[in-house]
């Protein structure tokens, strides 16, 4: 079964920072990877998705996220942190065969520092 | 256009109790799912209907969930009789037909006491 872990249920950052966010994904057939964000009292939101070709997208709010097959990684990362980013971030994977259950890593919720 | 809906955004009842929780999916969208946050733990895949049918049932828990989307359109999700480990966030979901994109409601909080 399709299993997605998120390094780190906590990550601290200063405003300013990269932030690096990690997640791996353990199927043999690459999946459809995705990237969503909850910000407090509201629902999820899709950040960015990898289905195929370039396999460095870029999402909103500056995020992008590069998928390595080698590695079964889709980290995401945002060159410097906003205030505005503190949130919770899910990764998230489906399988490539069309059918549309979708498997959730546990969550990291990333934290600015001022 | 609208988003994903979902109702009641809070409810608290006691052990014992009945809760439907109710979703209103984006229009035309004939794809809706059912998935359930528990305090700490990942968010959890419970159904998938296809219109008006149960395409995949497989995530829910046992049989005092029930799931109906009389019509291909709202969905309830009723919880009967609730325990304290029902507890969590659900959230309602929907797609289009073949899309990858699935969107989010913003959760419905459920305390069962």
């Amino acid at each position: 079964a399709q299993s997605v872990t998120q390094l780190g249920s906590h990550v601290s950052v200063s405003e300013g920072a990269l932030v690096l966010l990690r997640c791996n994904y353990s199927s043999s057939v690459p999946p459809y990877l995705f990237w969503y964000v909850q910000y407090p009292n509201q629902g999820l939101q899709l950040l960015l998705k990898y289905t195929t070709g370039a396999t460095l997208v870029k999402g909103i709010n500056g995020f992008e996220a590069e998928f390595k097959k080698s590695e079964t990684s889709f980290h995401l990362t945002k060159p410097s942190a906003h205030m505005s980013d503190a949130a919770e971030y899910f990764c998230a994977a489906m399988n490539s065969g069309g059918y549309q259950k979708v498997t959730f890593g546990i969550g990291t919720k990333l934290q600015v520092i001022p | 256009e609208a988003g994903v809906t979902q109702f009641p955004s809070h409810s608290v009842i006691e052990k014992g109790q009945t809760v439907t929780l109710r979703c209103d999916p984006i229009s035309g969208h004939d794809n809706l799912y059912w998935y359930r946050r528990v305090m700490g733990k990942e968010i959890k895949f419970l159904l998938h209907f296809v219109k008006e049918s149960k395409q995949d049932e497989s995530g829910m828990p046992n049989n005092r969930f029930l799931a109906e989307r009389t019509g291909g359109t709202y969905s309830t999700l009723k919880v009967q009789p609730a325990e304290l480990e029902d507890s969590g966030v659900y959230f309602c979901a929907s797609s289009q037909d073949r899309s990858h994109t699935i969107y989010f409601g913003e959760g419905s909080w459920l305390t069962v006491v």
